[in-house]
């Protein structure tokens, strides 16, 4: 069955450290998004890509960073410089008009 | 930018009750999407709507494009404990080819 794949389901960091966050789907789908949740706000977008090699800023970039080598695959690195990154982080795909398919998430932890 | 205003933020139900939430923008939109998150998972879509006074339902869920294309509502009928999540809408002309969420109405529902 086609769907998206995030991994690992938990994670976390320690102060300083970079963390990749894994997002890997077989839908075959050209456009692929990170969004943050923090409780009570919403879904707030981090970067996106339309094509592979290419990716654009969402609204919160700051501290963070992509990369989009294969179709299948838009990891996301949360830098050092980030410093306040304990949320849940969806991944989502989309093609054409319709709405997103979303992974089952990343909850990521400072300790 | 754009935003979505949604409510009630949190709602508190008896089983078998009938739930009723909203979402309403200063924009025009063509694309109203309703999804439902469960706790620790990513959002799955429950509803899209695409024309302004559309109507649509999916078993005991009925979603409606508002007539002057500036809101939509999503309706929950005979509630029962597995409807417990996080509802969202989401309209779907970013700037950035992106949707726009709204915060979410947050759904307890009491055996």
């Amino acid at each position: 069955d086609g769907g998206i794949t995030q991994s690992p389901k938990y994670l976390f960091r320690k102060e300083g450290q970079n963390v990749t966050l894994s997002c890997e789907q077989n839908l075959n789908h050209d456009a692929m998004y990170w969004y943050r949740q923090d409780p009570g706000q919403g879904l707030r977008l981090i970067y996106y890509s339309q094509i592979v090699n290419d990716f654009q800023k969402g609204d919160i970039a700051e501290g963070y960073s992509v990369s989009r080598e294969k179709k299948e695959s838009f990891p996301l690195t949360v830098t050092s410089a980030q410093k306040n990154p304990t949320a849940f982080y969806l991944c989502a795909s989309r093609t054409g008009f319709r709405g997103y398919t979303f992974g089952s998430g990343t909850r990521l932890t400072v300790v | 930018g754009q935003q979505l205003n949604q409510s009630p933020q949190s709602m508190f139900i008896q089983e078998g009750e009938d739930v009723s939430m909203n979402c309403t923008s200063s924009s025009i939109f063509n694309t109203w999407l309703w999804y439902k998150q469960d706790p620790g998972e990513g959002p799955v879509l429950l509803i899209a709507l695409y024309k302004a006074g559309e109507l649509t339902s999916n078993g005991r869920l009925t979603a409606q494009f508002g007539i002057t294309r500036k809101d939509s509502f999503l309706n929950i009928s005979a509630s029962i404990p597995s409807d417990v999540g996080i509802y969202f809408c989401a309209e779907g002309e970013g700037s950035q080819g992106n949707l726009i969420f709204g915060k979410g109405t947050k759904l307890s529902v009491k055996p």
